[in-house]
C-alpha cells in the first residue's frame, strides 16, 4: 500500500506570499491528485500529474518520479486560497485504481 | 452538467439502524467510487466500481457495509447496522476511463453526505 505524506500539516501566511505545499509517497504511482477541499466541504480536482510540470492560473504542479515527490504551489495568495489541499496517488501496476490521500495541508491565508 | 449527485446532504441516525447513501455519477461517466473521510484517517477509498461492476472493496470496512451499483446512473452504499464509528462524510466520485482503462485520470466529487450514527 502506498504511503502519502504531506507537509506542512497546517500552513498560515499572508497574503501575497508564495505557497509550497509538499507531498512525498511511497511506492510507484501512475498517477499523482492534487485536490483543494472547501470550508463547506467540496472536493475539487485542480491537478491530475504523470510527469513534468502543470499550471493553472496562480497554482503550479511540479512531480519528480524518481524522487517521488510532488509540490503544489500557488503564486500571489489570496485569503479565497484558503482551503485543506490534499495530495492523492494512484499506484501503478495491480491493486486499486482508486486513490490513496494524504492527509492534507490546511493553509489560511490572512488578508 | 449537474455533476455527481448524493443524497442524502446529512443523516443522523441511531446505532443498530441501516443507512442507505445514494449517488448519482456523471451522465457518461463509466467509473465510480465511494470514498470516506473522517478527521483521524482523512480519507479513504472503501470501494469502486467500473462498468456498474465492482473491481475492488478491499476498502470496505467489514460486512456491515455494501455497496451497489445496479445501472450505470445509480449507486448505492448501505451500513447495516450502524455503528457511531460510521459517523463520517461519504464522497461519490466518478470518472471516464478510455481504452479498457478501469478508472480515468480526473475524478468529479459529489458534496458528501455527512453522517452521524448517535
Amino acid at each position: 500500500k502506498n504511503e502519502v505524506e504531506q507537509s506542512p500539516q497546517n500552513l498560515t501566511a499572508q497574503e501575497g506570499e508564495f505557497i509550497t505545499i509538499n507531498c512525498s509517497y511511497s511506492v510507484g504511482i501512475s498517477a499523482l491528485h492534487w485536490l483543494q477541499q472547501h470550508p463547506g466541504g467540496g472536493i475539487v480536482s485542480l491537478f491530475m500529474l504523470s510527469s513534468g510540470k502543470k499550471k493553472h492560473g496562480r497554482l503550479i504542479a511540479t512531480i519528480n518520479i524518481q524522487e517521488k515527490h510532488s509540490s503544489l504551489h500557488i503564486t500571489a495568495s489570496h485569503p479565497r486560497d484558503s482551503a485543506v489541499y490534499i495530495c492523492a496517488v494512484r499506484s501503478e501496476g495491480g491493486g486499486a485504481d482508486g486513490l490513496t490521500f494524504g492527509k492534507g495541508t490546511h493553509l489560511i491565508i490572512q488578508p | 452538467d449537474a455533476g455527481v449527485i448524493q443524497s442524502p446532504r446529512h443523516e443522523v441516525t441511531e446505532m443498530g439502524q441501516e443507512v442507505t447513501l445514494r449517488c448519482k455519477p456523471i451522465s457518461g461517466h463509466n467509473s465510480l467510487f465511494w470514498y470516506r473521510q473522517t478527521m483521524m484517517r482523512g480519507l479513504e477509498l472503501l470501494i469502486y466500481f467500473n462498468n456498474n461492476v465492482p473491481i475492488d472493496d478491499s476498502g470496505m470496512p467489514e460486512d456491515r457495509f455494501s455497496a451497489k451499483m445496479p445501472n450505470a446512473s445509480f449507486s448505492t452504499l448501505k451500513i447495516q447496522p450502524s455503528e457511531p464509528r460510521d459517523s463520517a462524510v461519504y464522497f461519490c466520485a466518478s470518472s471516464l476511463a478510455f481504452f479498457g482503462r478501469r478508472a480515468g485520470d480526473t475524478q468529479y466529487f459529489g458534496p458528501g453526505t455527512r453522517l452521524t450514527v448517535l
